[in-house]
Order: C-alpha cells, then structure tokens, then sequence
C-alpha cells in the first residue's frame, strides 16, 4: 500500500458526459501527478500539480482539466467523454524533501479504470 | 518530439538467471530518469531516480546504471527469481523547464521456474 488513495475504482459512463476522478496524496506529499494507461499506449504523463500550482502539462486533452485544493487532494476532470477515453487513470505523489520535485521517486496510487460506453 | 526506448520488449529467463535491459532517451536535455517496476493488476512501483552522469543505484538483486553523455541506462537484475516477473518502466524527465515525465513501453520481464 503507496498511501495514495484514488475513488472510485472503476467507473462506468456513457459517451459525451463528465466525470471527476479524485486523489488523495501520501500525507505530507505536495506533488500530484496524473497518468493515463489505455490499450493501445503506453504510461502517458498529464498533469503535475505542487502545493496547489500547476507545474508540468503532459499530453492532457483540452477536454480535461485538474485542480489541487488547500487540504493537497487533487481532481481530474475529464468532459464530453469519448470511447477513446477509456483507461486506467494513476495519481501518484511525491515528497518534498529533494528539489526539484523531478528527483523524488513517485508513490502511484491503485488507479481509477474508466469505462466510456 | 523526445523518443524515450527500452530494449528487448520481452524477455523470458530462467530462475536464477542474470538480465539486463536498456532504457535509451536523447543525450541532449537531460534532467532525471525514472525506473519502475510494474507487475500485473498493480500500480507501478518506483525504483530509482537517477540524476547524474555515472550514477549506479542498488536496490537488493536489482541495480541501474546511467550514462547521459550517450543516452542510456541499464537496469540489471541478479540471480532472477519468479517475483521479479514484471514490466520494467523507465520515464526521461528532460530539462525544458517543463518537467514533463515521458515514459518508455517498458519491458516485460518473465522468469521461469
């Protein structure tokens, strides 16, 4: 167990809607980041988030956005969904103990697999 | 666009057996790279950062090394057992300012019994 938490566990939902997935950092982790894991690719970095800021933009679509609020838990959300979205969504969370925050290892959380119909 | 490659994509090997493979990325630009293992049904677990130009990192029978000025890192694996069986990620973190992870397709590690 990395500590990261991540709801739900698996979601199912139709084309063209939205949906929030949320992730809870290790305690005193400040780096948030968001993969996504479909078939056909590989690992694909999205978004990293530090103490509330917005550090490193990945291969996110227009159509999805994250935030990090005050208490470090972070949201992706991802609108107007399509087939092509279906994946396993990864937080992971880092210390920040080492600057920058590139040279801390990463704790994944279990993944939010997304099913779009 | 940056091209971040681990060589072979697959590999069986027997119990006890030693392995290496290889994570190439570009030689120029370089900021950190990631290696991970990520065994089915599970989350990818971090095994070591690596920063500088020579570094060598142990972690029990795994170990990696880095070479920036040519662009590449081995991950070896000593006396393979059947828990090492796995996919072996690694993730370039280039120096654009940017902070971006790009990762490797990984390679599938199995070892036989």
């Amino acid at each position: 167990d990395s500590g990261v938490t991540q709801t739900p566990k698996h979601l199912i939902t139709a084309t063209g809607q939205r949906v929030t997935l949320r992730c809870s950092p290790r305690s005193g982790d400040l780096s948030v980041y968001w993969y996504q894991q479909s078939l056909d690719q590989g690992l694909q970095f999205l978004i990293h988030y530090y103490n509330g800021e917005e550090r490193a933009k990945g291969n996110i679509l227009e159509r999805f956005s994250a935030q990090q609020f005050p208490d470090l838990h972070s949201e992706l959300n991802l609108s107007s969904l399509e087939l092509g979205d279906s994946a396993l969504y990864f937080c992971a969370s880092s210390a920040k103990n080492l600057a920058p925050s590139v040279y801390n290892e990463q704790f994944f959380g279990p993944g939010t697999r997304l099913t779009v119909l | 666009i940056l091209n971040v490659e681990q060589s072979p994509q697959s590999l069986h090997v027997q119990e006890g057996d030693s392995t290496n493979f290889t994570c190439s990325f570009p030689s120029s630009n370089f900021y950190a790279l990631h290696w991970y293992r990520w065994e089915t049904a599970k989350s990818p677990e971090a095994l070591f950062v690596m920063t500088l130009n020579g570094d060598e990192k142990k972690k029990g029978r795994i170990s990696a090394t880095l070479n920036t000025k040519e662009g590449y890192s081995y991950l070896y694996i000593k006396g393979s057992q059947p828990e090492d069986s796995a996919t072996y990620l690694c993730a370039f973190v280039p120096s654009s300012g940017t902070y971006k992870y790009i990762f490797g397709t990984g390679t599938r590690l199995k070892v036989l019994a």
